[in-house]
């Protein structure tokens, strides 16, 4: 089963303007990262968040953790058309270190 | 490029097979995982090897088989091959002993298809 589900499961944008991806999860985390995969390819590692962690930024990427909602958010301001692709939060649960759960993804699509 | 590479890259048998799916670690990582994503779907944790003693294991029958070898390769066997063991059959490396907060280096995948 999925820890984590992703909202919107797909997102069109056009191009320079920002995309905002939720991600929540059911059970407590040491962390959570986000990934991103160009059509089924493997996946690539964004950006790394602990619980104890707000926020974070990294390049054009912005994430967020709300541990008390089990919440996260990954921002990607003034999208290009590479950034096209599936984006993917996978969580470490509390209970099971070493055991990462993926979302089901969000599959982000940039008009020119 | 991350440095993983995995074999083959598409490969088709027949429900009731067995399947060895191949992976080469960045040298260096000690700990490798071998996910199964469906289509449309993320990935689902399959296991996971740390200096060749399996490490963690998701919620996967015992059909479903590894080995990491200290040459930093591994392998996933899998038998008697069912319809929805179709997937796309990713390897990761990591630097650490497979702590969730490792970066996790993912090969480009193996493309299983049973019919």
């Amino acid at each position: 089963s999925q820890q984590g589900e992703e909202d919107p499961q797909a997102l069109s944008i056009q191009e320079g303007e920002n995309a905002t991806m939720n991600c929540s999860y059911k059970t407590s985390i040491n962390n959570l990262q986000w990934y991103r995969q160009n059509s089924g390819r493997g996946l690539v590692h964004l950006i790394l968040i602990r619980s104890n962690e707000r926020e974070k930024h990294s390049g054009r990427l912005r994430v967020t953790l709300d541990t008390s909602k089990k919440s996260s958010s990954l921002l990607i301001t003034a999208s290009r058309a590479a950034d096209t692709a599936s984006y993917f939060c996978a969580t470490e649960p509390y209970s099971s270190a070493s055991k990462i759960i993926f979302g089901s993804g969000t599959r982000l699509s940039i008009r020119p | 490029e991350t440095g993983v590479t995995q074999s083959p890259t598409h490969l088709i048998k027949t429900r009731g097979q067995q399947v060895t799916l191949r992976c080469s670690s960045q040298s260096g990582h000690n700990t490798v995982s071998w996910y199964q994503q469906a289509l449309g779907q993320g990935p689902q944790f399959i296991f996971q090897y740390y200096r060749e003693e399996e490490n963690g294991r998701g919620n996967f029958p015992p059909r479903f088989s590894g080995l990491q070898f200290p040459n930093y390769s591994s392998e996933l066997n899998v038998n008697a091959l069912e319809l929805d063991d179709s997937a796309l059959y990713l390897c990761a490396s990591s630097l650490g002993r497979g702590s969730g907060a490792d970066t996790q280096y993912f090969g480009p995948g193996t493309r299983l298809t049973v019919l």
